[in-house]
């Protein structure tokens, strides 16, 4: 079993549509929780972290559930600007400083004018 | 404020060669990781270098190695290169003491074994 799985997708959405990522991990001891974001071609960049208490940042919502080891990522009034891959992270770190970041597949996020 | 920066952007070796990969962490910065992404597949953790030593190593086998120089910039070298080992190389950097898991890439190395 992967340490983090996600649906790979692709999902194709018309603009303005409301579109939900889940992502699931294995490792009950896990810490930290994050989506990031990845453009064609180009590097991860850190979208946002993810915190029981759920999190929100403008039109993105995220919410972790630790007893189900479940995480996800809602995007609101979807704009052609979010089409890219949003990677689910894990980091089983222990301690200070040792960021282990385990990435999911990814899922490729397409949206239709 | 420079970014992260790794060289080359491409590269073309034959099987059983062997590849250095060379990254600069972003300016403040002093642990790189290094990570591996095959196509269509998310970034797998290689390993880490903090103080010019390995703190963490992921499932890769001992062809993978690399080091740290006192200026905090890195490098990746794989010998014996396989068919397999045809990938995107991120190079991350972040500060020990931060520990907010977030992850600053540089662009890549993509490389390419024939």
């Amino acid at each position: 079993r992967k340490e983090v799985e996600q649906d790979p997708g692709p999902f194709n959405v018309p603009e303005g549509a409301t579109v939900a990522f889940n992502c699931t991990y294995s490792n009950s001891a896990s810490q930290s929780f994050f989506w990031y974001r990845q453009d064609c071609r180009k590097e991860p960049k850190l979208l946002m972290s993810v915190y029981s208490s759920g999190n929100e940042d403008g039109r993105f919502t995220a919410q972790l559930n630790r007893a189900s080891q479940y995480i996800s990522l809602l995007i609101r009034d979807s704009k052609l600007s979010d089409s890219a891959t949003y990677l689910c992270v894990v980091n089983s770190a222990r301690g200070f400083g040792n960021e282990k970041l385990t990435f999911g597949t990814g899922t490729r996020l397409t949206i239709i004018p | 404020d420079a970014g992260v920066t790794q060289s080359p952007t491409h590269l073309i070796k034959t099987r059983g060669q062997q590849v250095t990969l060379r990254c600069s962490p972003k300016s403040g910065h002093d642990t790189v990781s290094w990570y591996q992404q095959a196509l269509g597949q998310g970034p797998q953790f290689i390993f880490q270098y903090y103080e010019e030593e390995e703190r963490q190593r992921g499932n890769f086998p001992d062809r993978f190695s690399g080091h740290q120089f006192p200026n905090y910039s890195s490098e990746l070298n794989v010998n014996a290169l396989l068919l397999g080992d045809s990938a995107l190389y991120l190079c991350a950097s972040s500060f020990f003491s931060g520990n907010t898991g977030e992850l600053f890439f540089g662009e890549g190395s993509r490389l390419t074994v024939l």
